[in-house]
């Protein structure tokens, strides 16, 4: 089955820096991947989404790439504020097992002020 | 307001006593997934639904049973819970059909705690 590793469990940065979270998966091409947040006690919150055939998605202070060679993507929060704080998750699907979704466990981002 | 509403939010129930724990969702979505989210493990699928009457495993339907008879709702079922199924539980929906994906909705989470 589809394997998704996240860089590491936890972030420490800066107010003000850019923190780079890291997404590696294997065994499987995704057709999609997405990135969500993730507060203590709540339901994750849908960040951004990005396709196989796109190389790049931005959103506000936020930036998803997708090396399909590598099995990566990255995902950067530009100028972090303490309230980005939380857990960031991604997750994949593959278009030939639609409905199945892999998650990663998360990495837990603190933005010091 | 959209949303994914479950309940209870809060469990506390013994081994052996069938509890149903409902998911609802106002969005007319096709698409319904429950989840369980335990320490180091993530979010881990149990089982899905890509429209009514249909469903199918994710990675750990063991000890859980679904239905979904109308597009609306989507309720897990713990026939015989173990303390095993001791977790953190989310239901979410999405207007995905097919291969497609689009973002999915999450519910607030049910705590469920089996002694």
């Amino acid at each position: 089955s589809q394997k998704i590793e996240q860089n590491s469990e936890a972030l420490n940065i800066q107010e003000g820096k850019t923190a780079t979270l890291t997404c590696n998966y294997t065994n499987y091409s995704p057709a999609y991947l997405q990135w969500y947040r993730q507060d203590p006690g709540r339901g994750p919150v849908f960040l951004l989404l990005i396709r196989e055939n796109e190389k790049e998605k931005r959103k506000e202070r936020l930036k998803v790439t997708f090396d399909t060679t590598l099995k990566q993507s990255l995902f950067h929060i530009t100028a972090s504020q303490p309230a980005d704080s939380a857990t960031y998750l991604c997750a994949l699907d593959i278009w030939t097992n639609a409905g199945k979704s892999t998650f990663g466990d998360g990495t837990t981002l603190t933005v010091k002020p | 307001e959209a949303q994914v509403t479950q309940n209870p939010r809060y469990l506390i129930t013994v081994t052996g006593k069938k509890l149903t724990v409902t998911c609802s969702q106002n969005m007319n979505h096709e698409y319904m997934s429950w989840y369980r989210q335990d320490p180091g493990l993530g979010l881990r699928q149990i089982y899905y639904s890509m429209n009514v009457e249909v469903t199918d495993k994710g990675d750990v339907p063991e000890g859980y049973k679904v239905s979904r008879k109308e597009k609306r709702n989507f309720p897990l079922i713990l026939e015989s819970p173990s303390p095993n199924q001791t977790s953190l539980y989310f239901c979410a929906s999405s207007p995905r059909t097919g291969g497609l994906n689009t973002e999915a909705f999450f519910g607030q989470g049910t705590r469920l705690t089996v002694v």
